[in-house]
């Protein structure tokens, strides 16, 4: 069935460095891919989104790639802060289009000061 | 601007109790609404989703129902909860036709 995995499930990371966090999907068929992020007690929110007839954006410190022939993408965070500290969670559009996604495990970040 | 609103915040409920929670999207017309719980620590698992007024998918078999009554309007029903329907549930909203899903703040619902 369709499956995304994400990797790593914890990701501990000092303050300026950056993150990356990678998603592999199961389904050809998905071409839209959004990336959110959930703070403790809180709904989750979108950071960045990527469809799939482009291989990259970025936005500020956040960027996203897309590797269509591999099934996987990415997530980049450069000169992290304290305040990039949450659960990020992808996802993939299954292939009854964009009504459902199919979401990864979540990556807990913590950036340490 | 588009605004998506969930309570009660926070509910704690006993064994063999109902339940209602309501969901309520302003600045936007028929739109693609979802229900989905998270157990702590863990993924967003989907529960309904609705494309219009008196359409529900159920996406897992549960003792939970779903129902819009109204175009903006999304109401999660339980007759009898069960310890496991433990967690934080959220609400979500997509434009018709579009691709993002914007989520609520969420409902932390205990059963005790």
């Amino acid at each position: 069935g369709e499956n995304v995995e994400q990797h790593p499930s914890t990701l501990s990371v000092q303050e300026g460095d950056s993150a990356v966090i990678k998603c592999t999907y199961s389904d050809s068929a998905s071409n839209y891919f959004p990336w959110y992020k959930q703070e403790l007690g809180k709904g989750p929110q979108l950071i960045i989104d990527i469809r799939s007839n482009v291989g990259e954006k970025k936005d500020q410190r956040i960027a996203v790639t897309l590797n269509k022939t591999a099934k996987h993408f990415s997530l980049h965070i450069t000169e992290t802060q304290p305040e990039d500290s949450a659960v990020y969670f992808c996802a993939a559009s299954g292939t009854s289009g964009t009504y459902k996604y199919i979401f990864g495990t979540g990556t807990r970040l913590k950036v340490l000061a | 601007s588009q605004t998506i609103h969930q309570w009660p915040a926070t509910l704690v409920q006993p064994v063999g109790s109902p339940l209602s929670l309501e969901c309520t999207v302003e600045g936007t017309s028929n739109p693609n609404l979802y229900w989905y719980r998270q157990a702590a620590g863990r993924g967003l698992q989907l529960l309904f989703y609705s494309v219009g007024i008196g359409q529900i998918s159920s996406e897992v078999p549960q003792n939970l129902s779903a129902s819009r009554p109204q175009d903006r309007q999304f109401i999660l029903s339980s007759k009898k909860l069960l310890l496991s329907d433990s967690g934080f549930y959220l609400c979500a909203w997509r434009v018709g036709g579009g691709d993002t899903q914007y989520f609520g703040p969420g409902t932390r619902l205990t059963v005790l």
